[in-house]
């Protein structure tokens, strides 16, 4: 089975500052997507970004950037320039690839919870 | 367009008593998911309905839980003979699940926090 392993329960960084989550995960598939997803204090889960594993480039999303490192099963989340908008839990996500309609839950690790200090 | 929507917000319930969850998808989305939050414990899968096919329901912690989803839309989540053990958050996640596979985003409504008493 796969997991997903988020080693900081907690982080802090200064505003406009860079900041780097980290994100391990156990897969035997060579298949698969990876994502970040935010959850700010009203509960709404919301996609940083995502990555297929086939695709060596790492995403980036404006401030957002990864560091997939396929070998090495790493899936990091920078952000740079830090805002106070940015203070939130974030959850690394995992999920098969889907052929012909198997499972395609998500599997998360247990968050990082990010606080942005003035 | 309208996101994922869940009913109630909050639910505070007494133990033993059965209650109800909503969950309307985004309009075109085949997949719902729901999941549960508890403090300590994560994000963990409950059940996936695809399309017209049997759900997949290997989250589903006890028989307690079931769910179901009408016309391919709107889901509702019940619990039976609600435990203080099943106080969490509730969401609910749908995806467009085209046939050609993709990473098929999942999309969160707000989720439903139940307290039980």
């Amino acid at each position: 089975a796969q997991t997903v392993t988020q080693s900081q329960p907690e982080m802090s960084v200064q505003e406009a500052e860079t900041v780097t989550l980290s994100c391990t995960y156990d897969t035997s598939e060579s298949d698969y997507y990876l994502f970040w997803y935010k959850q700010p204090p009203s509960r709404q889960m919301i996609l940083v970004i995502r990555q297929e594993a086939y695709k060596q480039q790492n995403a980036t999303e404006n401030r957002f950037s990864v560091n997939f490192q396929k070998a090495a099963k790493s899936f990091s989340l920078k952000i740079s320039d830090s805002q106070l908008g940015d203070a939130a839990m974030y959850f690394c996500a995992y999920r098969s690839e889907i052929y012909g309609g198997s499972q395609g839950n998500l599997i998360f690790g247990k968050g990082t919870k990010l606080s942005v200090k003035p | 367009g309208a996101g994922v929507s869940q009913s109630p917000s909050n639910k505070v319930t007494e133990k033993g008593k059965d209650v109800e969850l909503r969950c309307d998808p985004i309009s075109g989305h085949t997949a719902l998911y729901w999941y549960r939050q508890s403090l300590g414990q994560g994000l963990e899968f409950l059940i996936y309905f695809q399309g017209n096919s049997a759900p997949d329901k290997s989250g589903l912690p006890s028989d307690r839980f079931s769910a179901e989803r009408t016309g391919g839309s709107v889901s509702t989540l019940t619990i039976q003979r609600t435990q203080q053990e099943d106080s969490a958050v509730y969401l609910c996640a749908s995806s467009l699940a085209l046939a050609g596979g993709g990473p098929d985003t999942q999309y969160f409504g707000p989720g439903t926090r139940l307290t039980v008493l």
